[in-house]
C-alpha cells in the first residue's frame, strides 16, 4: 500500500523559514514525480512544486519561486520542501502527492496533510 | 496559466439524484484533466484521469468526459458518501491549475 506522511508544519513568523518532509513508501519511489500542493484554510487547492523521479527537475509556482525549495533523496524515500521568506499567504495545509496512473501529471494518492500557520 | 472554471460552485441534491459538474479549461487541454473528491478535514481522494478513466476502486457510479477545454463529472445516482467537495485539475502543462471546487450538498 503507497502511503505518504508530511511532517515539520508549525507555527512561524513572518519572514520565517521551515523545512517540511514527506516519508514515502510502499512504491518505488525513484521511478515517480512527487509533488507539493496546498489548501489555504477555507479555501482549493493550489499546486506549489514537483520533482521528477530521475533526474531531480524541478518546478514552481510563480507564487513561491525563489522562496521554496523541493529536494527528494532516493535513498530514503524522502521528499522535503524548504520554506524560506514566509508570508501570511503561505499558510495553508501542505500535502504532499505521488504522480498518479501512468506517470502523468495527476495526484495520486495524497499524504494527511500538515499545517504551517505564518503569523506573529 | 491555464485556468480551469468549475461550474456550479454549490449544488444541492438528494440521494439517488443524477449529477453532473462542469469544468472548462481557459485553453486547450486534450484528455489532461483529473477529478478528485474531498471531505473536510481529509485529503483530496484521486476519481478519474485523462478525463473519462475510472480509477481503481472507484464506484462506477461516477464517470467523466469531455476533452479540449469542456469537461463534466456525473455521479449517476448520489449516495450519502458523495457529498463532498469535487475538483477537477489540468494536467497539460506547469503550473497545474485545480478549478475553484464544487461543493455537493445534501438536500
Amino acid at each position: 500500500e503507497v502511503q505518504l506522511l508530511e511532517s515539520g508544519g508549525g507555527l512561524v513568523q513572518p519572514g520565517g523559514s521551515l523545512r517540511l518532509s514527506c516519508a514515502a513508501s510502499g512504491f518505488i519511489y525513484s521511478n515517480y514525480a512527487m509533488s507539493w500542493v496546498r489548501q489555504a484554510p477555507g479555501k482549493g487547492l493550489e499546486w506549489v512544486s514537483t520533482i521528477s523521479g530521475n533526474d531531480g527537475s524541478t518546478y514552481y509556482a510563480d507564487a513561491v519561486k525563489g522562496r521554496f525549495t523541493i529536494s527528494r533523496d532516493n535513498s530514503k524515500n524522502t521528499l522535503c520542501l524548504q520554506m524560506n521568506s514566509l508570508r501570511a499567504e503561505d499558510t495553508a495545509v501542505y500535502y504532499c502527492a505521488k504522480d498518479g496512473v501512468g506517470g502523468a501529471n495527476w495526484f495520486d494518492p495524497w499524504g494527511q496533510g500538515t499545517l504551517v500557520t505564518v503569523s506573529s | 496559466d491555464i485556468q480551469m472554471t468549475q461550474s456550479p460552485s454549490s449544488v444541492s441534491a438528494s440521494v439517488g439524484d443524477r449529477v453532473t459538474i462542469t469544468c472548462r479549461a481557459s485553453q486547450g487541454i486534450s484528455s489532461w484533466l483529473a477529478w478528485y473528491q474531498q471531505k473536510p478535514g481529509k485529503a483530496p481522494k484521486f476519481l478519474i484521469y485523462a478525463a473519462s478513466s475510472l480509477q481503481s476502486g472507484v464506484p462506477s457510479r461516477f464517470s467523466g468526459s469531455g476533452s479540449g477545454t469542456d469537461f463534466t463529472l456525473t455521479i449517476s445516482s448520489l449516495q450519502p458518501e458523495d457529498f463532498a467537495t469535487y475538483y477537477c485539475q489540468q494536467a497539460n502543462s506547469f503550473p497545474f491549475t485545480f478549478g475553484q471546487g464544487t461543493r455537493l450538498e445534501i438536500k
